[in-house]
C-alpha cells in the first residue's frame, strides 16, 4: 500500500518568492512511479511531472524542479519566482508499480497562495 | 474532443435519489478511472476500466455505487439511493496505456469533474 505526507496544508508567499512543497511518502513496492498534479480554482487537475523510482535524477522545468531522493523517501517541488497563476492545490502521487492498474493515491494536498 | 469531458457539472440530488454520472473520455483511450474528491482533500481512486472490463473496483464505497463503459469508451457512474455523505466531486480520468510502466502511456487526463450535492 501506498501513503503519502504532504505535510503543509497551506502556503502564502509574496509573488516572486521561491516556495518549495513536500512530499514524503511510503511504499512497499519496489517500482513504482511519483506524480505532481496541480488543481487550479476552475477544479481540473493538471498533470505537472511523472517520476519513476529508478530514476533519481532532478529535474528542471521552467521555473519548476523537482528533487527525488529515494533514501529519504521525498519528493519536493519547487517554484522560483513565483506568479500568482501559480496559486492552486498542489498533490503529490506515488502509484503502484508496473503489475498494476496505475490508480493514483492522491495525498491531502498544499494549497498555495501567491500574493501580488 | 481534445479532452476528457464529464456531465452533469453539477448535480443536486434529494436524498435517496439514484444519479448518473457521464464521462466521455479521450478519443482511443484505453484505460478509464473514476476519483472521489470531497471538499479539502484529494481525490480518492474508485474504480478502474480497461476497454469494457472492470478490472479494479475496490474503491467503491458500497454497493450502491456502480459503474459501467459497456463499449469501451464512454462510462456511467451511478450511485443509486444517495446519501449525504456522497456530495462531493467526481472526477473520471483516462490514459492511452493499458498497462502501468509504459511511460507517457500512462499519464492520467483528468475531467473537470462533477459536483454532486445530496440534500
Amino acid at each position: 500500500a501506498q501513503k503519502v505526507t504532504q505535510a503543509q496544508t497551506e502556503i502564502s508567499v509574496v509573488e516572486k518568492e521561491d516556495v518549495t512543497l513536500d512530499c514524503v511518502y511510503e511504499t512497499r513496492d519496489t517500482t513504482y512511479y511519483l506524480f505532481w498534479y496541480k488543481q487550479p480554482p476552475s477544479g481540473e487537475l493538471v498533470f505537472l511531472i511523472r517520476r519513476n523510482s529508478f530514476d533519481e535524477q532532478n529535474e528542471i522545468s521552467g521555473r519548476y524542479s523537482w528533487n527525488f531522493q529515494k533514501s529519504t523517501s521525498s519528493f519536493n517541488f519547487t517554484i522560483t519566482a513565483s506568479q500568482v497563476v501559480d496559486s492552486a492545490v498542489y498533490f503529490c502521487a506515488p502509484t503502484p508499480g508496473y503489475s498494476s492498474a496505475s490508480k493514483i493515491i492522491f495525498g491531502s494536498g498544499t494549497r498555495l497562495s501567491i500574493r501580488p | 474532443g481534445a479532452g476528457v469531458s464529464q456531465s452533469p457539472r453539477y448535480k443536486v440530488a434529494k436524498r435517496g435519489q439514484d444519479v448518473a454520472l457521464r464521462c466521455d473520455p479521450i478519443s482511443g483511450h484505453v484505460s478509464l478511472f473514476w476519483y472521489q474528491q470531497a471538499l479539502g482533500q484529494g481525490p480518492e481512486f474508485l474504480t478502474y476500466f480497461q476497454n469494457e472490463a472492470q478490472l479494479d473496483k475496490s474503491g467503491l464505497p458500497s454497493d450502491r455505487f456502480f459503474a459501467e463503459r459497456p463499449e469501451g469508451s464512454v462510462s456511467t457512474l451511478k450511485i443509486q439511493r444517495t446519501q449525504q455523505e456522497d456530495s462531493a466531486v467526481y472526477l473520471c480520468a483516462s490514459s492511452l496505456g493499458g498497462t502501468v510502466g509504459l511511460g507517457p502511456l500512462s499519464e492520467q487526463y483528468f475531467g473537470p469533474g462533477t459536483r454532486l450535492t445530496v440534500t
